[in-house]
């Protein structure tokens, strides 16, 4: 069965750095969304994305943040400069639309800021 | 407002017992509703969903949920609790634009 995949599982990062999350949604997917999840707390909604521009975003998804398509297969979430309060479990997920909004999740990437 | 809640950030359940896991949700279009379960350390895997066909929503592992609209409600049931039901819960809503709006999930605990 397809699946989204996420790399790394675990990114430890210094404040400050840029990091890359990477996602390969499912290959017929045409939707594409960030969500997070800081440690025991909801998971959050960051940014949705169709058609290689953004849809719809959330205020946690300031300008600190972007997104992009690059070549077809992957979909990237960047963070220029980290803060503490960054550090969150970060989902992909994604959808074709033609299944009742089912959003297929990815197995999340850790994101630990020191 | 749209919103969704899950009562009961933490449920215990002896093994072989009923799970009942509330959801509700405040809605002024027709929802869906989706209920996922997050195991430790891993990512949110799909339990059920329901997109406006019938109300009584059967899932994975023993799972169902059933729709009422009179009472804004999509509460998570299974008849009987295995010890593999230990995970986390999240109650999820589409309310038709494009993000899923998460509820605070509810830790279920199996007791031996």
């Amino acid at each position: 069965e397809p699946e989204v995949t996420q790399t790394p599982s675990h990114q430890v990062t210094q404040m400050g750095q840029e990091v890359i999350l990477r996602c390969v949604p499912i290959s017929n997917h045409l939707y594409f969304y960030w969500y997070r999840q800081i440690l025991g707390q909801k998971v959050e909604f960051l940014v949705s994305f169709y058609n290689n521009e953004i849809s719809e975003k959330s205020e946690i998804f300031d300008d600190q943040f972007s997104v992009e398509r690059p070549d077809g297969s992957n979909f990237t979430l960047k963070i220029r400069s980290t803060k503490l309060e960054d550090s969150a479990m970060y989902f992909c997920a994604s959808s074709s639309r033609d299944r009742d909004y089912e959003q297929y999740f990815g197995p999340g990437t850790r994101l630990t800021v020191t | 407002a749209q919103s969704v809640t899950q009562l009961g950030s933490h449920v215990s359940v002896s093994e072989g017992a009923l799970v009942l896991l509330r959801c509700n949700y405040s809605s002024s279009v027709p929802p869906y509703l989706f209920w996922y379960v997050q195991y430790p350390n891993q990512g949110l895997q799909l339990l059920l969903k329901y997109t406006s066909a019938a109300t009584l929503v059967k899932g994975i592992n023993g799972f169902e949920a059933e729709f009422k609209k009179s009472e804004t409600s999509f509460h998570l049931t299974k008849p009987s609790a295995h010890m593999s039901d230990a995970a986390e819960y999240f109650c999820a809503v589409n309310f038709g634009n494009e993000k899923l709006t998460f509820g605070t999930g509810t830790r279920l605990t199996i007791i031996p």
